[in-house]
């Protein structure tokens, strides 16, 4: 197995809503990240973990949380979004740290309403 | 600014020519690397760079890196109409211990049969 599987692949959600985003991988890679692209735009790193460690936060607001249950799954809870929240997030994954490309999943397009 | 700059923005070729596209950075980095997207879905690994890797060939792929002047380009060789997609230059640094990948803005190539 060389993918990264996101569901769902498409979400809707209100502004009180809370939902979660679910990223898995099977290829033993033990580093995972979450990006968020909006359109047109390059994608920015919002998380990553590291041998199911939180090591990077680039300051995501805390109504995004993520979480690695373990080291084949991530989530990304969304509690209280806001319509510029609306975007394509991307998770990724790669064998370690440094000097491995990322494997992508093909994303949830999610739209705040 | 960590981000990449891809130069030129779009470019629009006729399937066979060669397309070259560019990337320019300011920080120091581990390696370099390519990815491709193709309609706002998954991005594709291409191909990594090291820093101390001067030129790099994957396939049709070949990439130069060159670290005195900060630039990077990517040269695609008798494109296909399958080629078309946007092209993201990304560049992996370390701030302190933590390793962060920053993507450029990416260049639309289009191919045309």
């Amino acid at each position: 197995d060389t993918e990264v599987t996101q569901t769902p692949k498409h979400l809707v959600m209100g502004m009180t809503n809370k939902k979660s985003l679910k990223c898995e991988q099977h290829m033993g890679h033990r580093a995972m990240y979450w990006y968020k692209q909006k359109a047109k735009k390059p994608p920015e790193l919002m998380f990553v973990y590291s041998y199911e460690k939180l090591s990077i936060n680039e300051s995501v607001p805390s109504r995004f949380s993520p979480e690695c249950p373990n080291s084949s799954l991530l989530n990304l809870h969304l509690h209280a979004l806001q319509p510029e929240d609306s975007a394509l997030y991307l998770c990724a994954s790669s064998p370690g740290r440094y000097n491995y490309g990322y494997t992508f999943g093909s994303g949830t397009r999610l739209t705040v309403v | 600014s960590q981000q990449g700059e891809e130069d030129p923005q779009a470019l629009s070729i006729q399937e066979g020519e060669n397309a070259t596209m560019n990337c320019s950075y300011k920080t120091s980095i581990n390696n370099l690397q390519w990815y491709r997207q193709n309609s706002g879905r998954g991005l594709v690994h291409l191909i990594l760079i090291r820093s101390n890797e001067r030129e790099k060939h994957s396939g049709r792929l070949r990439v130069t890196l060159d670290t005195s002047k900060k630039s990077s380009s990517l040269l695609i060789t008798a494109s296909r109409a399958a080629d078309t997609a946007s092209y993201f230059c990304a560049i992996l640094n370390s701030g302190g211990s933590n390793y962060k990948l920053t993507f450029g803005k990416g260049t639309l190539l289009t191919v045309n049969p």
